[in-house]
């Protein structure tokens, strides 16, 4: 099954950098994510697609300073220059049979 | 640019049937590669994915709905919708449409339409 597991929260100053991590389930270690963004009060936003490499396309729009890597079975997201628009939250999303689409349970990200 | 839309009652009463429309502007379902689907929001249980359809009528559910989804397509009014059958309180969330890149992530989401099951 299908498993993706985020840090319930992470924080970091304004102006500082913040990583969030997506870790997939052992047997899928080799799949890529989607993360997404959702501010407080709104829909999510899709940010990015991250593959097994560490090459990642982002979203028209999304700023230079979200970038995507992985290691492993880890995917992460960076976010540098943190502002406070950045703040809400952060899901990974994975998918892999036809009916196997799945969302980790989300990172909180506070602006300090 | 691409926008989704949803729409459709914001009150269901437990048992019967939610159903959702989402109106896409912006592409055409008709003509695209990709898939279009549903994603569901409770706080106590976060993001779910609950199906999604091509242009082909070709579907795929979650296996934990499937017995009580259906999503269906009109090309011709560039909407596509969803049906939740038996509703309980637990199906009480904000309902999400969004398009699957080829099929595989959201690349784009609608705003959002908040859904409640109750007497």
């Amino acid at each position: 099954q299908l498993v993706l597991t985020q840090s319930p929260s992470a924080s970091a100053s304004l102006g500082a950098s913040v990583n969030i991590t997506c870790t997939l389930s052992s047997r899928h270690s080799a799949y890529a994510i989607a993360w997404h963004q959702q501010q407080p009060e709104k829909g999510p936003r899709y940010l990015m697609k991250v593959k097994s490499d560490g090459s990642h396309n982002k979203a028209d729009g999304i700023p230079d300073r979200f970038s995507g890597s992985s290691s492993g079975a880890e995917r992460y997201l960076t976010i540098s220059s943190l502002q406070s628009e950045d703040e809400g939250d952060y899901y990974c999303q994975s998918w892999g049979t036809a009916t196997e689409n799945v969302f980790g349970t989300g990172t909180t990200v506070t602006v300090l | 640019h691409l926008q989704l839309q949803e729409s459709g009652p914001g009150l269901v009463k437990p048992s019967e049937t939610l159903s959702l429309t989402c109106t896409v502007s912006g592409d055409s379902i008709g003509s695209s590669s990709h898939y279009w689907g549903w994603i569901r929001q409770t706080p106590g249980k976060g993001l779910e994915w609950i199906g999604k359809i091509h242009q082909s009528g070709s579907t795929n559910c979650n296996p934990s709905l499937k017995r009580r989804v259906t999503v269906s397509v009109d090309t011709s009014k560039n909407q596509f919708s969803l049906k939740l059958t038996s509703v309980t309180a637990a199906d009480t969330s904000v309902y999400y449409c969004g398009r699957y890149n080829y099929g595989d992530f959201i690349d784009f989401w609608g705003q959002g339409t908040l859904v409640t099951v109750s007497s």
